[in-house]
């Protein structure tokens, strides 16, 4: 069974920085492409970040770029977002969630998510 | 970037109808476009692929349709578990864009 478990989550001051992983287990992991997709409270989904299966190709979105860094261990089995001068609208639920396939971003499964709240 | 307009935002229907969501790329994406579904407090779901192709355990029900840039999702004969919000998503390149979603409520 594919199993996508964030953490890593909490309350944190704008401006300030937070790190979430995402340990997957139940499919090999390094063939896999993978992606961040957040969602602010009562509001629709926004991809956020993209990573290839052997961190070759990277993608952010443009809200995101120069302040969030997407990476992963294929050794750990583990997807991580480090996000840096964090805004009170990076406030969501972020979902770790594997890619389908190669070359289209069609996302077959998603962790629970793990919520970030920006706030003083 | 590729915008996705859906609609309606919200739709209200009984047991046992037919309703259908509409998305609109502001380009030509090729049937490269997702469907899910994501009922309260949980993860989204993929229902569809490829514009009209059933994902694996996806009820046949459900079905996508389009080509271009216009893009449906009918539901037939609803359920109760189908009453959630709805999403279509560009799957053809970065950034990966989502309709804005369409809210299914029980009349």
């Amino acid at each position: 069974e594919v199993q996508l478990v964030e953490s890593g989550g909490g309350l944190v001051q704008p401006g300030r920085s937070l790190k979430l992983s995402c340990v997957a287990s139940g499919f090999t992991f390094s063939n896999y492409g993978m992606n961040w997709i957040r969602q602010a409270p009562g509001k629709g989904l926004e991809w956020v970040a993209y990573i290839s299966s052997g961190s070759s190709y990277i993608y952010y979105a443009e809200t995101v770029k120069g302040r969030f860094t997407i990476s992963r261990d294929n050794a750990k089995n583990t997807l991580y977002l480090q996000m840096t001068s964090l805004r009170s609208e990076d406030t969501a639920l972020y979902y770790c969630a594997r890619q389908r396939d190669t070359y289209y971003g069609y996302i077959d499964y998603w962790g629970q998510g793990v919520m970030v709240t920006v706030s003083s | 970037d590729i915008q996705m307009t859906q609609s309606p935002a919200s739709l209200s229907a009984s047991l046992g109808e037919t309703v259908t969501i509409e998305c609109l790329a502001s380009e030509d994406i090729y049937d490269i476009l997702a469907w899910y579904q994501q009922k309260p407090g949980k993860s989204p779901q993929l229902l569809i692929y490829d514009a009209s192709s059933l994902h694996t355990g996806v009820p046949s029900r459900f079905s996508g349709s389009g080509s271009g840039t216009q893009y449906s999702l009918k539901i037939n004969s609803l359920q109760p578990e189908d009453f959630a919000s709805y999403y279509c998503q560009n799957g053809l390149s970065a950034p990966l864009t989502f309709g804005s979603g369409t809210k299914l409520e029980i009349k």
